[in-house]
């Protein structure tokens, strides 16, 4: 089946320490995103990728870090710069199909907890 | 600042009524606006996109699109308790960025 894989699906830190999020996907979509999503919060967007090699910092960079050296693949890091980093991770992709119709086929988020 | 508002709710609807969700956006380049549906605990998955004015149908769900108001609305007929779920309105400008609002949670009430 053809989606996109995200985990772990939840994740204990201790303050301090950076952790990875995995997000791969076989839908051979080039654009990728990673959004955060707090309680009664909507989903805001961290950094995104249109292409292998480049990737671009959304509204609420700072304290993360991602790569994309596969088309498939599109990691993120949260560091220890970032101050509040408990939230709902959320990965999504979108072909060009998707550029027209705006549709993000997202992954099935990656819960973090900072001790 | 590109924002989208939507009412906070919680919205309430016995079943079988219209439920009505709505959203106000701030940029008048906004080009195209969509709506995602949440579970509890899950990812959001898309509903319906507009990017022209008028009404939008598509089974159950009608999506109201008023340019000059900068106003949207998701209508939802015949409501089921499948349907409880937050409702997010997410609007487009152009750049292949969506930006959401904070979600709508709805019950429908068996």
């Amino acid at each position: 089946d053809g989606g996109i894989t995200q985990s772990p699906k939840y994740l204990f830190r201790k303050e301090g320490q950076n952790v990875t999020l995995s997000c791969e996907q076989n839908l051979n979509h080039d654009a990728m995103y990673w959004y955060r999503q707090d309680p009664g919060q909507g989903l805001r967007l961290i950094y995104y990728s249109q292409i292998v090699n480049d990737f671009q910092k959304g509204d609420i960079a700072e304290g993360y870090s991602v790569s994309r050296e596969k088309k498939e693949s599109f990691p993120l890091t949260v560091t220890s710069a970032q101050k509040n980093p408990t939230a709902f991770y959320l990965c999504a992709s979108s072909g060009l199909a998707g550029f027209n119709t705006g549709e993000l086929f997202f992954g099935e988020g990656s819960r973090l907890t900072v001790l | 600042q590109k924002e989208v508002e939507q009412n906070s709710g919680p919205l309430s609807v016995p079943e079988g009524a219209i439920a009505s969700l709505n959203c106000t956006y701030s940029d008048r380049g906004s080009q195209s606006f969509f709506w995602y549906r949440q579970y509890s605990g899950k990812s959001p998955e898309l509903i319906m996109f507009i990017y022209s004015n008028g009404d939008k149908e598509d089974g159950r769900f009608t999506a109201q699109l008023n340019k000059a108001s900068q106003y949207v609305s998701l209508l939802i007929r015949d409501s089921q308790p499948s349907d409880s779920a937050t409702y997010l309105c997410a609007g487009r400008t152009g750049a292949n960025n969506l930006f959401f609002g904070t979600g709508t949670r709805l019950t429908v009430i068996p």
